[in-house]
């Protein structure tokens, strides 16, 4: 499966718990995104990534939330001492110039801040 | 503020009948046009795209519209499948390396057989 890939698929957390998910992206792709969705919104960007280098962070994105590509390959997204509000699916993204403008999305690691 | 509308939060279709799902926007800075369709706890898979320089693109029974000066576009599947009823959300970004997508809320689209 060459697509993107994303784990764990789901995770289950006490509030106040660290989490990491992480993404690897289709291979040829130098492009990474991150974003959000609950219930009934369509996703919210995150964070995007150009190769090693994280251009830009959303607003969203509190001093809780980190997120890393170290060797412009996978990328992980941690959120320290979770919060309920913080419950949601977090999705993963690439692209490259190759695929144009068509950005591909892995199948989400979901959430549950109990 | 919502740049990217779906008014119609969901849409229902008999089996073999044309779907059409529609999409308003706000920003004329965005180009570049996608549909995406999801199903629950998956993430979304692509369907479609448009350029702004184009006002047509067909994929097989997928078909995207794009009117720029009504800031309207259109999804259109024919013939409707079972295997269509998802959700379906356009998604919009403007020119730039960055290329984030600013989506809409989504059209939950039920084929009946």
């Amino acid at each position: 499966d060459t697509g993107v890939s994303q784990n764990p698929r789901h995770k289950i957390t006490k509030r106040g718990q660290n989490v990491t998910f992480r993404c690897d992206p289709i291979s040829e792709h130098n492009r990474l995104y991150w974003y959000r969705q609950t219930l009934g919104q369509g996703p919210e960007f995150l964070t995007y990534f150009q190769n090693e280098a994280q251009l830009e962070k959303s607003r969203l994105l509190s001093d809780r939330f980190s997120a890393e590509r170290p060797k412009g390959s996978f990328s992980t997204l941690e959120i320290q001492r979770t919060e309920q509000g913080d419950s949601a699916m977090y999705l993963c993204a690439s692209t490259s110039r190759v695929t144009g403008n068509t950005i591909y999305f892995g199948e989400g690691s979901w959430l549950t801040v109990v | 503020d919502q740049q990217v509308k779906q008014n119609s939060p969901s849409l229902s279709v008999q089996e073999g009948r044309i779907s059409i799902l529609n999409c308003d926007y706000t920003n004329s800075m965005f180009d570049y046009f996608l549909w995406y369709k999801k199903y629950p706890a998956e993430g979304p898979t692509f369907l479609i795209s448009i350029s702004s320089i184009k006002d047509k693109n067909e994929d097989g029974r997928f078909t995207v519209f794009l009117n720029k000066s009504a800031k309207h576009l259109s999804l259109h599947i024919v013939p409707s499948q079972p295997g269509d009823s998802a959700v379906y959300f356009c998604a919009a970004s403007e020119g730039g390396n960055n290329r984030k997508l600013i989506w809409g809320l989504g059209t939950s689209l039920a084929v009946n057989p």
